[in-house]
C-alpha cells in the first residue's frame, strides 16, 4: 500500500515568488492535513481538507491557501514568498477527521 | 487556545536507562492524544492514540498513559534505534491537532 506522497522533495525560491506544494494522499483517505514544520516552532496547523471542503485552517496569512480533488489529492500555495516561509511542509492524510495521520516526507522549502 | 507543551525538549539515555517523556495539554474537549515517532529527514509517524484518562497503550519498549491534564511515554530498556524526536499532538472539539514541539531523544550504546 502506497503511503503519503509529496512533491517536490526540494524546492528553492526566492522573496515575492509564489510556490505550489502536492500531495497525494492513501488510497482511501479523504481528509487532507497541511503542516509547516520549523526547528523553533515545531508543527503549526495550516489546514485540513475533507472531501474536497476546507474543514479547519490555522493561524497563517492569506498568503497561504489550499485545496483539495475530487480524486482527494490536495495542493497548497503559498504567494509572495518570504524568508520565514522556510520550512519543511508536511501532509497528512486519514480516513476521516480526528484519525491517526499518516504522513508523507514533506518538502522542504527554501527562500533565498 | 489549545495548547501542548512536551518535556524535556530533549534526552540522553544509556541502552537500558529507562526513562518518561512528558506532554502536557490544554484543550477543549478531548477527541484524542496522539503519539508520533520522528525521525531526522521524515515525516511524523503514528505510534499510539489515547482517548480517555486511564487508558494505555503499549508497543514493544513502548507504553504512553493518559491523565486529565497530561500524557506519558515511558521507554523500556532503550536501544539506539529508539533515537528519534518523539512528538505529541491533541485533537480537541475544533478537530484541530496541536503539536507539541517534540523532545528529541538520543539512546548511547
Amino acid at each position: 500500500k502506497a503511503g503519503v506522497t509529496q512533491t517536490p522533495r526540494y524546492l528553492i525560491k526566492t522573496r515575492g515568488q509564489q510556490v505550489t506544494l502536492s500531495c497525494s494522499p492513501i488510497s482511501g483517505h479523504r481528509s487532507v492535513s497541511w503542516y509547516q514544520q520549523t526547528p523553533g516552532q515545531g508543527l503549526q496547523f495550516l489546514f485540513e481538507y475533507f472531501s474536497e471542503t476546507q474543514r479547519n485552517k490555522g493561524n497563517f496569512p492569506g498568503r497561504f491557501s489550499g485545496r483539495q480533488f475530487s480524486n482527494s489529492r490536495s495542493e497548497m500555495n503559498v504567494s509572495t514568498l518570504e524568508l520565514g516561509d522556510s520550512a519543511l511542509y508536511l501532509c497528512a492524510s486519514s480516513f476521516g477527521p480526528n484519525e491517526k495521520l499518516f504522513f508523507g516526507s514533506g518538502t522542504q522549502l527554501s527562500v533565498l | 487556545e489549545d495548547q501542548v507543551t512536551q518535556s524535556p525538549e530533549a534526552l540522553r539515555l544509556q541502552e537500558g536507562e529507562s526513562s518518561s517523556l512528558n506532554c502536557s495539554y490544554t484543550v477543549s474537549g478531548l477527541r484524542g492524544l496522539f503519539w508520533y515517532r520522528q525521525d531526522p529527514g521524515k515525516g511524523p509517524e503514528f505510534l499510539f492514540t489515547l482517548y480517555s484518562a486511564g487508558e494505555e497503550k503499549e508497543k514493544e519498549r513502548l507504553k504512553a498513559t493518559l491523565t486529565k491534564k497530561e500524557s506519558f511515554l515511558h521507554i523500556t530498556a532503550p536501544k539506539p534505534e529508539d533515537s528519534a524526536t518523539y512528538l505529541c499532538a491533541a485533537a480537541g472539539t475544533a478537530s484541530k491537532l496541536t503539536f507539541g514541539t517534540g523532545t528529541r531523544l538520543q539512546v548511547t550504546l
